[in-house]
């Protein structure tokens, strides 16, 4: 069974550009969560998604962030016309129905902003 | 959701040594998790403990959670270089995400 997948695993962006990262859960998973870390920090929660429905936002930017979690296919955060400060690790983790307690995480994507 | 908080912030330590980290929360919960995250790394679950437990055993890991002062403490015994890392608590509520703090940086020197 294949971990958590996230890519792409490095991603180099202009500002003004849109940033789109991808992640594939651990089969028959359903829950997935999106975290952002800044270097030297802790991870910040953004958002809870179950399939098509996202449940928890409240981490999430106002502006220029969305994601989405398909019924069919890899959960999308996508970040529209990227700034500086967008530059981080972007992880993505999910957790099984019924057992929403354990997470498990993938490698992460590093957003690069130039 | 609500964070915990660890503390310290960083420990250094020789190998062999025992090393122990703490966190406080601040409202009541179901479970508490203890995750590492190696450098660049994602995070990686360590252990779960419950509410209604007190301490729990897992190969060198010593977790204990106290409800009544709201904390809870991670031994990692006799140490390994391999044992470098951050190390985050997440105490967590039914139905509601995990939220991390800011972790404890162990460095293990051989």
């Amino acid at each position: 069974n294949a971990g958590v997948m996230q890519n792409p695993r490095h991603l180099v962006r202009r500002r003004g550009q849109e940033a789109r990262l991808r992640c594939s859960p651990m089969k028959g998973h359903s829950h997935v969560y999106w975290y952002r870390q800044l270097p030297e920090e802790g991870l910040k929660f953004m958002v809870y998604l179950q399939k098509e429905n996202i449940i928890d936002e409240s981490g999430m930017p106002k502006e220029r962030f969305s994601a989405e979690f398909p019924k069919e296919g890899p959960s999308i955060l996508r970040i529209q016309q990227v700034v500086r400060g967008d530059s981080a690790a972007y992880f993505c983790a999910s957790s099984p129905p019924g057992d929403w307690e354990k997470l498990f995480f993938g490698s992460g994507t590093q957003l690069s902003v130039l | 959701s609500q964070q915990g908080e660890e503390d310290p912030q960083a420990l250094s330590i020789q190998e062999g040594e025992n090393a122990t980290m703490n966190c406080s929360y601040k409202t009541s919960i179901n479970n508490l998790q203890w995750y590492r995250q190696n450098s660049g790394r994602g995070l990686v679950h360590l252990i779960l403990i419950r509410s209604n437990e007190r301490e729990k055993h897992s190969g060198r890991l010593r977790v204990t959670l106290d409800t009544s002062k709201k904390s809870s403490s991670l031994l990692i015994t006799a140490s390994r270089a391999a044992d470098t890392a951050s190390y985050f608590c997440a105490p967590n509520q039914a139905g509601t995400a995990l939220i991390f703090g800011k972790g404890t940086t162990l460095s293990v020197s051989s």
